[in-house]
């Protein structure tokens, strides 16, 4: 059965203390891996689609990475503004249009 | 282009009575996508139009839950006789390319 696993569930971190996000997923053919921002109250917000193994991403101070079992968001010197959670979803070869979203990393960037 | 709306932001209803939410998909976004969100989970995929068509549904998806788009533009999510366990975000996202989808603010639904 096609997972995505996000970790860790919830991450509090000291502005401009740098770290990761990880999903994890198992699906048959990928044939995109998709990070989204979420506010309280709102709909996701597209940031990257990562295609195959070993491609990068960039937008301001967020980078994606990819392998073939995971992905990564790594956030650089993060600012509050940052806070929110990020989503990541696959979408398989034989899955046709279906995407399955994982639970999410819980973000918070303290002053 | 004002983005993905949905209407109504939020609705109260009671167990058993049918609701029925719409969504109006960016202009010239020929595909579209309803998710159901329960608090502290990722979007639940529901069903997937591409113009006019509804080309896949989850089997998840009771079938107290249909969705139509007529002509292609926007589209409506009906659920019959509610269940407390129907209380949710339901999502709506629109696509030209089913890689970048464009969600709306999603309408928040709660059975009583």
């Amino acid at each position: 059965e096609d997972q995505v696993t996000q970790s860790p569930e919830a991450l509090r971190l000291q502005e401009g203390e740098s770290s990761s996000l990880n999903c994890s997923y198992t699906v048959s053919g990928l044939r995109g891996l998709f990070w989204y921002r979420q506010d309280p109250g709102k709909g996701p917000e597209f940031l990257f689609t990562l295609y195959s193994a070993g491609e990068e991403k960039e937008k301001e101070r967020l980078k994606a990475t990819l392998t073939k079992k995971e992905s990564f968001l790594h956030i650089t010197a993060p600012k509050p503004e940052d806070s929110a959670t990020y989503l990541c979803a696959v979408q398989a070869r034989n899955t046709g249009n279906q995407f399955y979203f994982g639970t999410g990393t819980s973000l918070t960037v303290i002053p | 282009d004002t983005g993905v709306s949905q209407d109504p932001r939020h609705k109260i209803t009671k167990r058993g009575q049918n609701v029925t939410f719409r969504c109006d998909p960016i202009s010239e976004h020929n595909r579209l996508y309803w998710y159901r969100q329960t608090l502290g989970q990722g979007p639940e995929f529901l069903t997937y139009f591409q113009n006019e068509a509804q080309l896949e549904k989850s089997r998840l998806l009771s079938d107290r839950f249909s969705a139509e788009r007529p002509k292609g533009s926007f589209s409506t999510l009906e659920i019959q006789r509610t269940e407390q366990g129907d209380s949710a975000m339901y999502l709506c996202a629109s696509s030209t390319t089913g890689w970048e989808q464009f969600f709306g603010p999603g309408t928040r639904l709660t059975v009583l």
